[in-house]
């Protein structure tokens, strides 16, 4: 069973330009996780989903970001229009209920210019 | 405010030796705990994890312990070999709130041979 995965692995954008980051979440699982991590606030959790269904945004940070989970089997984390102090890796991760190991993508590491 | 807190940033230990990471947790609702490994360009992977009903958890080399009375839990690893240098991250969860895990910062471990 192929793990979490996610894309691009790299992005490189300029100030302003809207940028969409991409998860396939591993089947089976009910939970899944949109992470950001930086040096200064490790790792901090955007918005969460259960079954497709988002339950908690309250870490987006503000208005540009977004996040949709159209199916079990796919989710997206947009960021419109992005800012240089959004640079950062992104990670989503995956659970099947509560208090289990959570599963995490390799994570995409965005750079805004 | 961070709810989970790794304040050593990072440390080195010599090969063989025992590496010793300590994380502070303020929310006394927290009632379970995490420890994840991340390796450069990875994300971060579920290394071993404890429940407040306990005050330690081993496994092989891991150990993790729990001062419930003083909010405070740490990651014992002995000894520690060259392939243990990643970044660890403590997490915590509240068995009774939400799905959602509060991460620390992380501490950068280098084991020197």
């Amino acid at each position: 069973d192929a793990g979490v995965i996610q894309s691009p692995r790299h992005e490189v954008t300029e100030m302003g330009q809207e940028v969409t980051l991409r998860c396939k979440p591993i089947s089976g699982h009910d939970y899944l996780f949109w992470y950001r991590q930086t040096m200064m606030r490790g790792l901090e959790l955007l918005i969460y989903f259960n079954n497709n269904v988002p339950i908690d945004d309250s870490g987006m940070p503000e208005d540009r970001f977004s996040a949709k989970m159209p199916n079990a089997s796919f989710s997206t984390l947009k960021i419109q229009p992005s800012e240089p102090r959004d640079s950062a890796v992104y990670f989503c991760a995956v659970s099947g209920s509560k208090q289990e190991t959570q599963y995490f993508g390799p994570g995409t590491r965005l750079l805004v210019l | 405010d961070q709810q989970v807190k790794q304040n050593s940033p990072s440390l080195s230990v010599q090969e063989g030796r025992i590496s010793i990471l300590n994380c502070d947790y303020t929310n006394s609702m927290f009632d379970y705990f995490l420890w994840y490994k991340k390796y450069p360009a990875e994300g971060p992977t579920f290394l071993i994890s404890i429940s407040s009903i306990k005050d330690k958890n081993e496994d092989g080399r891991f150990t993790v312990f729990l001062n419930k009375s003083a909010k405070h839990l740490s990651l014992h690893i002995v000894p520690s070999q060259p392939g243990d240098s990643a970044v660890y991250f403590c997490a915590a969860g509240a068995v009774f709130g939400n799905e959602k895990l509060t991460f620390g910062t992380g501490t950068r471990l280098t084991i020197i041979p």
